[in-house]
């Protein structure tokens, strides 16, 4: 069975700092998916990056940047220099083929506050 | 070009009541899945429909039932509401059987509340 942990239930910054969502997953599968989305006040969300469990290479994208590796089952993601607009709940997700269809589990959240 | 919409935004039901949620999705996506968000939770799946057929269904009970119309969109059905059924309600649409594994497109959801 799939699952997606984020240990951390909130974090609180003070605006222009970095800061690194954790997230550990589990699966069985050898081929999976992981994702993470932004989930602001307005309930919606947003669909920020996906890897695919043959593709360990980092990624930065402007003040985003993600650190997969699978020896450690681990997937997490930095802000660099954090701006107030990053408030909001995010969200961990892994798809795998159980079941067949790839329906992504997602992880508890994690509420960044960033304070001005 | 439009994302997923969904309808109502808000609903406050009474207990016992049954209440129909409804969700169009993005433009060229043709499978709707629906999760269930209690408060200071991640989503949980509740079912997909593919090709108006529920393809998948998660760890809820029968009172929550679904369709998926010849245009691709959906509503989800809860009967009998329990105060628990209280949650935002998001709809996800992607394209395939197997679109979870490129990501989804959310709705902005439903808040419903049950008194």
């Amino acid at each position: 069975a799939q699952k997606v942990t984020q240990a951390q239930t909130e974090i609180s910054v003070v605006e222009k700092e970095d800061v690194t969502l954790d997230c550990v997953y589990e699966t069985r599968d050898t081929t999976y998916y992981l994702f993470w989305y932004k989930q602001p006040p307005s309930g919606e969300l947003v669909f920020l990056i996906r890897r695919n469990s043959f593709d360990e290479q980092n990624e930065i994208s402007g003040r985003y940047s993600w650190n997969f590796q699978k020896s450690t089952s681990s997937f997490n993601f930095t802000i660099t220099a954090s701006q107030v607009v990053d408030s909001a709940v995010y969200f961990c997700a892994l798809s795998d083929s159980s079941g067949g269809s790839y329906i992504p589990t997602f992880g508890r959240g994690t509420s960044l506050i960033v304070h001005p | 070009d439009a994302g997923v919409t969904q309808s109502p935004t808000h609903l406050i039901k009474t207990r016992g009541q049954q209440v129909t949620l409804r969700c169009s999705p993005k433009s060229g996506h043709d499978t709707v899945s629906w999760y269930q968000q209690a408060l200071g939770q991640g989503p949980q799946f509740i079912f997909q429909y593919y090709e108006e057929e529920e393809r998948q269904r998660g760890n809820f009970p029968d009172r929550f039932s679904g369709h998926q119309f010849p245009n691709y969109s959906s509503e989800l059905n809860v009967n009998a509401l329990l105060l628990g059924d209280s949650a935002l309600y998001l709809c996800a649409s992607s394209s395939g059987s197997a679109g979870g594994a490129y990501g989804y497109t959310f709705g902005s959801g439903t808040r419903l509340t049950v008194v």
